[in-house]
């Protein structure tokens, strides 16, 4: 099915374990995010991607690592999870006009 | 660095009332803005994208209007159901990137 996919869609890990949210997209775009949604801060971008190997950070990217080695997968790897991190997070990829989000991943740190 | 407002927070009405939703953002030079739609623990879904060079877009019940000089948005939605209630968002493109406001929760009284 084309579309964008996000696993897994819960989560829960320990402060200080290392894990990694997957992201795949079937629509080839060039660009893709990840973002975090918070109450009282709305959706914030985490770090984004332009192309294969191109990737820069967005405005909350502390203690998260991410890697694009293909077109369509976009993973978000926390290296050292803290309870701060507990949120829902979104990956998305973009056309040249519009932007599609996939189904969102809610992780716990405990 | 874009600042994207909703204004109300919330908002609950009768079935049948027409809906009227705020975004302003801070930065005009905005390459679109879309509105979303999203429900209790669910992703994003798109509703209506406007172009910078556009100054509406209607898709059914829903209309949204944009005045990129002055930084304004407004979404309309018509006689309005209980299957409205939920969370809109907008968001403004620039340089690629989405930023999104906090968001509009409504409720829709049966």
């Amino acid at each position: 099915d084309a579309g964008i996919t996000q696993s897994p869609r819960y989560k829960i890990t320990e402060t200080g374990r290392q894990v990694t949210l997957m992201c795949h997209q079937t629509w080839s775009h060039s660009y893709m995010f990840w973002y975090r949604q918070d109450l009282g801060h709305g959706l914030r971008l985490i770090y984004y991607s332009a192309a294969a190997d191109i990737t820069d950070k967005g405005e909350v990217p502390d203690g998260y690592v991410v890697s694009r080695s293909k077109t369509e997968n976009f993973p978000l790897t926390l290296e050292s999870a803290t309870r701060s991190q507990t949120s829902v997070y979104f990956c998305a990829s973009s056309s040249a006009v519009e932007a599609f989000f996939g189904q969102g991943t809610r992780l716990t740190v405990v | 660095k874009q600042e994207v407002t909703q204004i109300p927070a919330a908002l609950s009405v009768p079935e049948g009332e027409n809906l009227v939703l705020n975004c302003s953002f801070t930065d005009s030079a905005i390459y679109n803005l879309q509105w979303f739609r999203q429900d209790p623990g669910k992703g994003l879904t798109s509703l209506l994208l406007i172009q910078s060079s556009q100054r509406e877009q209607t898709s059914g019940r829903l209309n949204a209007s944009l005045d990129k000089s002055s930084g304004r948005s407004t979404l309309y939605i018509a006689a309005s159901q209980p299957g409205d209630s939920a969370t809109y968002l907008c968001a403004v493109k620039n340089d690629y990137k989405l930023s999104f406001g906090a968001g509009t929760t409504v409720t829709v009284r049966a």
